[in-house]
């Protein structure tokens, strides 16, 4: 079975700290994303990466980095947090065949306070 | 696109009837859609696909309708189950891998 596993399943923050959220995926897929899922919005698209070292702003990249140093890991940073990027996190991944099925973790419940 | 407000829809269905959950996308060029369901606390699950030369795909007591003229897609669960309960989500496939997922519909199964 295809996993993607996100290291912080609940975190708490302060407003103003650097926030890290990992993503690690154990079936070698060239693409992964980051999502954040809110109440009535569904998932938005914040960073996603084709490949080791490549990154695309998706539709919301604002207040976010990432880092794709390994091929297996995709990093989400805030790097100020914000009390508006209290959120759930979800990382995923899929092949780099078009049409492929992108496979989710379990999510990151972040607040920031 | 995104939905605006806080309030799903939700369809609440008997056990043992047939369930229809229905969604718009918003771009003519996708040309792959998926289904997802997500439990509560839990990330999306893959539940069926299908591509935009098809108009009807089947799984096991699933099925997706899509309607390209309306820009139109729909999931069909047979014999709906308490198990079934869940937040369902449609995406299109955008640009090569990027998925645009729509706002989701509250499936809530009374026994």
């Amino acid at each position: 079975d295809v996993k993607v596993t996100q290291s912080s399943r609940y975190l708490v923050k302060r407003t103003g700290e650097k926030v890290f959220l990992e993503c690690v995926q154990d079936m070698d897929h060239e693409n992964m994303f980051w999502y954040r899922q809110d109440p009535g919005l569904g998932l938005r698209l914040i960073y996603f990466s084709y490949d080791v070292k490549m990154k695309e702003k998706g539709d919301i990249p604002e207040g976010y980095s990432v880092s794709r140093e390994k091929k297996e890991r995709f990093s989400l940073i805030l790097e100020s947090a914000s009390t508006n990027q209290t959120s759930m996190y979800l990382c995923a991944s899929s092949t780099g065949h078009l049409g492929n099925t992108i496979y989710f973790g379990e999510g990151s419940w972040l607040t920031v306070v | 696109g995104e939905s605006v407000g806080l309030h799903l829809p939700t369809l609440s269905v008997q056990e043992g009837d047939n369930s229809i959950i229905n969604c718009a996308y918003s771009n003519s060029a996708s040309d792959y859609f998926i289904w997802y369901k997500q439990e509560s606390g839990k990330g999306p699950q893959f539940i069926i696909d299908i591509r935009s030369n098809m108009d009807k795909r089947q799984g096991q007591r699933v099925t997706v309708l899509l309607n390209k003229t309306v820009k139109h897609l729909s999931l069909q669960i047979a014999a709906t189950q308490p198990g079934d309960s869940a937040v369902y989500f449609c995406a299109e496939l955008e640009y090569g891998n990027k998925l645009v997922f729509g706002a989701g519909t509250i499936l809530r199964v009374k026994s």
